[in-house]
């Protein structure tokens, strides 16, 4: 699976949209890039995830650049309860699924 | 989506024992994944555990100290076998999300582990 590079921590305010950039430049064609978060404490939750077009859905958006080179995720509206380490992922569906996990981002949502 | 629930949610134990984690999903899965995730890092995958036949083991683990059990589709056990202080960590099991789910993966609440 293609290597992932994401920014250490990150901080927004309440209620700005959240911005987590995620380089994954070696991307095969047919790995897709999925995004995970984990809240402290607890099990890392499936977010979103894309193969070359835009995604949204009610917890986020997904633009992926047109080389494929590179991804973001957009939280809209960032509240308290986004805080949590956010993980980019590439991955290629049809294997045995194995999640590799990066360092991540840290997002820390503030008043 | 599928809900898993793993037992002990915690325990603290002495080096030289064995700890028996399990991990039960509310609905029949195919595929079931072992993590463990050190202290202030990110998560590593222990193994994978097919139904009926020997689970596969990453790099760097071995079946000698993490035996795993997968008796039945919603049932699986991780055992840390003969624990050392740097066995302290967080085990996690997730199952594949069901068909056309993308391999959305779901992950369970995990068990923190110290060795004294």
């Amino acid at each position: 699976d293609a290597k992932t590079t994401q920014p250490p921590s990150m901080d927004c305010a309440e209620g700005r949209a959240a911005n987590l950039p995620c380089n994954h430049s070696t991307i095969s064609g047919n790995e897709y890039v999925y995004w995970y978060r984990q809240i402290h404490s607890q099990g890392p939750q499936y977010i979103i995830h894309g193969l070359k077009n835009n995604e949204t859905n009610e917890m986020a958006s997904l633009i992926i650049t047109e080389d494929r080179k590179s991804s973001t995720l957009i939280l809209p509206h960032a509240t308290l309860r986004d805080t949590a380490v956010y993980y980019c992922i590439v991955q290629s569906t049809g294997t045995a699924s194995k999640l590799t996990f990066g360092t991540g981002t840290r997002l820390q949502v503030t008043l | 989506s599928a809900v898993i629930s793993q037992k002990p949610s915690r325990d603290i134990c002495q080096r030289g024992t064995s700890l028996t984690i399990q991990c039960q999903v509310d609905s029949q899965v195919t595929m079931m994944f072992w993590y463990r995730q050190q202290p202030g890092q990110s998560l590593t995958l222990i193994a994978t555990a097919n139904q009926g036949s020997e689970a596969t083991y990453e790099s760097g683990f071995v079946i000698d100290k993490f035996p795993i059990s997968r008796p039945n589709l919603t049932f699986s056990t991780l055992t840390v076998s003969n624990m050392s202080p740097e066995d302290s960590s967080i085990y996690l099991c997730s199952v594949e999300g069901q068909p056309n789910s993308y391999n959305e993966q779901f992950f369970g609440p995990g068990t923190r582990l110290t060795v004294l």
